[in-house]
């Protein structure tokens, strides 16, 4: 079956450095991959989507790469700031209504100052 | 301001008591979608909706039902609520299915 796995439940980060955050998935070739950040007790907030066709996506300090043959996606927040802490899912799907949308459990990203 | 509301936001219920979250979205947005929230099981979808009068099941659709009879609203029903439906309960819209999902604020869930 599809799965989804994202690197420790965990992952504490002083102020200012980079957290880099890991996606994988087996049983599964999604054509995209979403990335989420989601803060205690709020519904998940959207920040990027990254295509099949395209390895590298960047928005300010966040920066998504997508490697289909590794079947993984890595997720990077650089500068971080206590501000960044939250937990970050990601979420592969395919084109086909017949794929379903499915949410990894999380990674809790902890930026200490 | 662009939204998905919820409503209600906390509900404790009983055993059997049939019950309706409700979800509106006021984007025009074609795909929505219902998901449920457990502590290390991450989100789980329960049905989506690709557009008017068109719904399928997710990954965790038994003791669920939904209906969309206008675009901008989904409503979630629960015909006889049992306590492993206990969860936190998110809905969500986008334009289409690829796209960015917007969530609203969710809904806390406690069947007794």
């Amino acid at each position: 079956s599809q799965k989804i796995e994202q690197n420790s439940e965990a992952l504490n980060i002083q102020e200012g450095k980079t957290a880099t955050l890991t996606c994988n998935y087996t049983n599964y070739s999604p054509a995209y991959l979403q990335w989420y950040r989601q803060d205690p007790g709020r519904g998940p907030v959207f920040l990027l989507l990254i295509r099949e066709n395209e390895k590298e996506k960047r928005k300010e300090r966040l920066k998504v790469t997508f490697d289909t043959t590794l079947k993984q996606s890595l997720f990077h927040i650089t500068a971080s700031q206590p501000a960044d802490s939250a937990t970050y899912l990601c979420a592969p799907a395919g084109y086909s209504s017949a794929s379903k949308i499915i949410f990894g459990s999380g990674t809790r990203l902890s930026i200490r100052p | 301001e662009a939204q998905v509301t919820q409503n209600p936001r906390y509900l404790i219920t009983v055993t059997g008591k049939k019950l309706t979250v409700t979800c509106s979205q006021n984007m025009n947005h074609e795909y929505m979608s219902w998901y449920r929230q457990d502590p290390g099981l991450g989100l789980r979808q329960i049905y989506y909706s690709m557009n008017v009068e068109v719904t399928d099941k997710g990954d965790v659709p038994e003791g669920y039902k939904v209906s969309r009879k206008e675009k901008r609203n989904f409503p979630l029903i629960l015909e006889s609520p049992s306590p492993n439906q206990t969860s936190l309960y998110f809905c969500a819209s986008s334009l289409r299915r690829a796209d960015e999902q917007f969530f609203g604020p969710g809904t806390r869930l406690t069947v007794l």
